[in-house]
């Protein structure tokens, strides 16, 4: 059971937008900046969004982050088949004394 | 540009000690936190712990003191050791350069360069 609760897919046609939540709570998200990471079939984890919604050297605009209370949100525009993976959000938890993860959502393009 | 390779045996005996080494080049090994991440085949990530430059750790409780993070700076690797595997520690095995840090009011801590991985399985 993860710290982190994610919905384990979502999907949407090439060209719309998509967004992604990531619920926590006030030792986490609540306290803490959030990190999403896009994992491709058979690869490694990629930083995505630090900070809540800053985007490391790369990443296109149409990937953004927001942040509200105790959830954050992932959102990505002009859908591509190439955008289909695994994506996890990620914070410190305070109170754990420990990184956590969100369970994953699976993204299709449909 | 800074790169991550894990190594170490892809098959560890149940009640051994899983043994990974990742060592680090193109960049500092300094002011970063070196961590271990591991993704049971199928499932999420779960975060292990970080060494920060000089020593300082930092471990996930639910791995129950089982987990020990090293460093050795002469050569940019950091290690993993986990005692007493069982088949649920069956995983791929990330290592990752952290960075953490307080800022205005909250703490940061993300993961911006990681290894490719290597998987772990513990059979007998």
């Amino acid at each position: 059971q993860s710290v982190l609760t994610q919905p384990p897919s979502v999907s949407a046609a090439p060209g719309q937008k998509v967004t992604i939540s990531c619920s926590g709570s006030n030792s986490n998200i609540g306290s803490n900046y959030v990190s999403w990471y896009q994992q491709l079939p058979g690869t490694a984890p990629r930083l995505l969004i630090y900070d809540n919604n800053k985007r490391p050297s790369g990443i296109p605009d149409r990937v953004s982050g927001s942040k509200s209370g105790t959830s954050a949100t992932l959102g990505i525009t002009g859908l591509q088949t190439g955008d289909e993976a695994d994506y996890f959000c990620g914070t410190w938890d305070s109170s754990l004394g420990a990184g956590v993860f969100g369970g994953g959502t699976k993204l299709t393009v449909l | 540009q800074v790169q991550l390779q894990e190594s170490g045996p892809g098959l560890v005996k149940p009640s051994e000690t899983l043994s990974l080494t990742c060592t680090v080049s193109g960049g500092s090994f300094s002011t970063y936190y070196w961590s271990w991440v591991r993704q049971p085949p199928g499932k999420g990530l779960e975060w292990i712990g970080y060494i920060y430059y000089g020593g300082t750790t930092d471990y996930n409780s639910a791995l129950k003191s089982r987990a020990t993070i090293s460093e050795d700076t002469s050569k940019n690797q950091f290690s993993l050791t986990l005692s007493a595997v069982t088949a649920a520690d069956s995983a791929v095995y990330y290592c990752a350069r952290g960075q953490y840090d307080f800022l205005g009011y909250f703490y940061y801590y993300y993961l911006d360069v990681w290894g490719k991985g290597t998987t772990v399985t513990v059979s007998s």
